[in-house]
């Protein structure tokens, strides 16, 4: 156990609809990243919250938003979903701001199938 | 623009033996890159890290060489074990916070 928690593991849901994902970061860790991980592709970095507020923007697109609440879990909305949108979505947490150099810890993801 | 790539998409080895996997980067600008391991149904795990200052890091069963020269990376992993079957990714970092995940390449071990 990574002690990064996402929920729920699996979602399915239809073209159109609206779904949020959940990360609650490992204890003590302040910075939330999200990612997005599609089939023959690499992870793709989202967005970055630390401490409440977003702190770095990847390739998200406008049809996703991302919040991080006072007790430090993230959430990841996604609307007006398409067939493309179906992939992994992995958060991970770390202490500080550095990312991997601050050894930030992944979830185990949430399988979102768009049917 | 920044690109991660691994060479081979799957590995077979044969348990006991050694695995080498190969990764290529693009950025000459890289100055740290870390080798993640991936089993089914799990977020990526860190396995071994290495700075640009470095060419070779150890660790246990595991090693990174690093050719900045030809931008390449790879993990050597010693007697390899069932357990070690997994997706194995490297990523690179950049700038600040830009850290590029390659594709992955999927290691089985055959008993």
């Amino acid at each position: 156990d990574s002690g990064v928690t996402q929920t729920p593991k699996h979602l399915i849901t239809a073209t159109g609809q609206r779904v949020t994902l959940r990360c609650s970061p490992r204890s003590g860790d302040l910075s939330v990243y999200w990612y997005q991980q599609s089939l023959d592709q690499g992870l793709q970095f989202l967005i970055q919250y630390y401490n409440g507020e977003e702190r770095a923007k990847g390739n998200i697109l406008e049809r996703f938003s991302a919040q991080q609440f006072p007790d430090l879990h993230s959430e990841l909305n996604l609307s007006s979903l398409e067939l493309g949108d179906s992939a992994l979505y992995f958060c991970a947490s770390s202490v500080g701001l550095r990312g991997p150099l601050d050894g930030y810890t992944f979830g185990s993801g949430t399988r979102l199938t768009v049917v | 623009g920044e690109s991660v790539g691994l060479h081979l998409p799957t590995l077979s080895v044969q348990e006991g033996d050694n695995s080498i996997i190969n990764c290529a980067y693009s950025n000459s600008a890289s100055d740290y890159f870390i080798w993640y391991k991936q089993e089914s149904g799990k977020g990526p795990q860190f396995i071994i890290d290495i700075r640009s200052n470095m060419d070779k890091r150890q660790g246990q069963r595991v090693t990174v060489l690093l050719n900045k020269t030809v931008k390449h990376l790879s993990l050597q992993i010693a007697a390899t074990q069932p357990g070690d079957s997994a997706v194995y990714f490297c990523a690179s970092k950049g700038g600040y916070q830009k850290v590029t995940f390659g594709t992955g390449t999927k290691l089985q071990v055959i008993p």
